[in-house]
């Protein structure tokens, strides 16, 4: 069975950091892309980063872009979210999700099969 | 990037009811669309991939349809355990997109 724990969230005030962690198991983690998604209180859905099978290739969208980063240890099965200079707009639960198989994928971007429960993070004085 | 807008925001409707919610795409992402739904508290869970794929275990009363840029969820006899909210996401490019959501009410 497929599982994605997330952890390391909690309050923490604006400027300040924090790492996420999200422990995979249930599938051979070294052969997906995996990504980050959040969803501010009440808000909707919204795409954070994406990290390749190796770790080579990462993105992130324009909101976080120069404060968080991506990265992955394929021998730990785990992947982390490295959230720097924090504003109160970073409130919100961060996901991590699991690309679907290649088969159903496009140039190596796809859709998530699988999605952790979710961590807070809530960014406040 | 590639903008997701979904209609209605909300839509209100009875057990049984057949409904349709609408993703338009700002520019072609040929079929690379999922829909997901999402209940209170919990993750996301695909329905829909490659715009009208049904994902394994999902009811056969969903289904999708689209290419380019509109795309259609259709649920064809809404059941008590639908009432969500649904999300549309393109997947055509890395910088992945979604929708804004369509929350589905009890009429």
């Amino acid at each position: 069975e497929v599982q994605l724990l997330e952890s390391g969230g909690g309050l923490v005030q604006p400027g300040g950091s924090l790492r996420l962690s999200c422990a995979a198991s249930g599938f051979t983690f070294s052969s997906y892309a995996m990504s980050w998604v959040r969803q501010a209180p009440g808000k909707g859905l919204e795409w954070v980063s994406f990290i390749s099978v190796s770790g080579g290739k990462t993105y992130y969208a324009d909101s976080v872009k120069g404060r968080f980063t991506i990265s992955r240890d394929n021998s730990k099965s785990t992947l982390y979210l490295q959230m720097n200079s924090l504003r109160a707009e970073d409130t919100a639960v961060y996901y991590c999700a699991k690309d679907a198989d290649d088969l159903y994928c496009v140039g190596g971007s796809c859709y998530f099969d699988y999605w952790g429960q979710g961590t807070l993070v809530t960014v406040s004085s | 990037d590639i903008q997701m807008t979904q209609s209605p925001s909300t839509l209100s409707a009875s057990v049984g009811d057949r409904v349709t919610i609408t993703c338009r795409a700002s520019q072609s992402i040929s079929s690379w669309l999922a829909w997901y739904q999402q209940k209170p508290g919990k993750a996301p869970k695909v329905l829909i991939h490659k715009a009208s794929s049904l994902e394994s275990g999902v009811p056969s009363r969903f289904s999708g349809s689209g290419s380019g840029t509109e795309f259609t969820l259709t649920i064809s006899s809404l059941q008590p355990d639908d009432f969500a909210t649904y999300y549309c996401q393109q997947y055509n490019t890395y910088l992945y997109t979604f929708g804004q959501g369509t929350r589905l009410e009890i009429k």
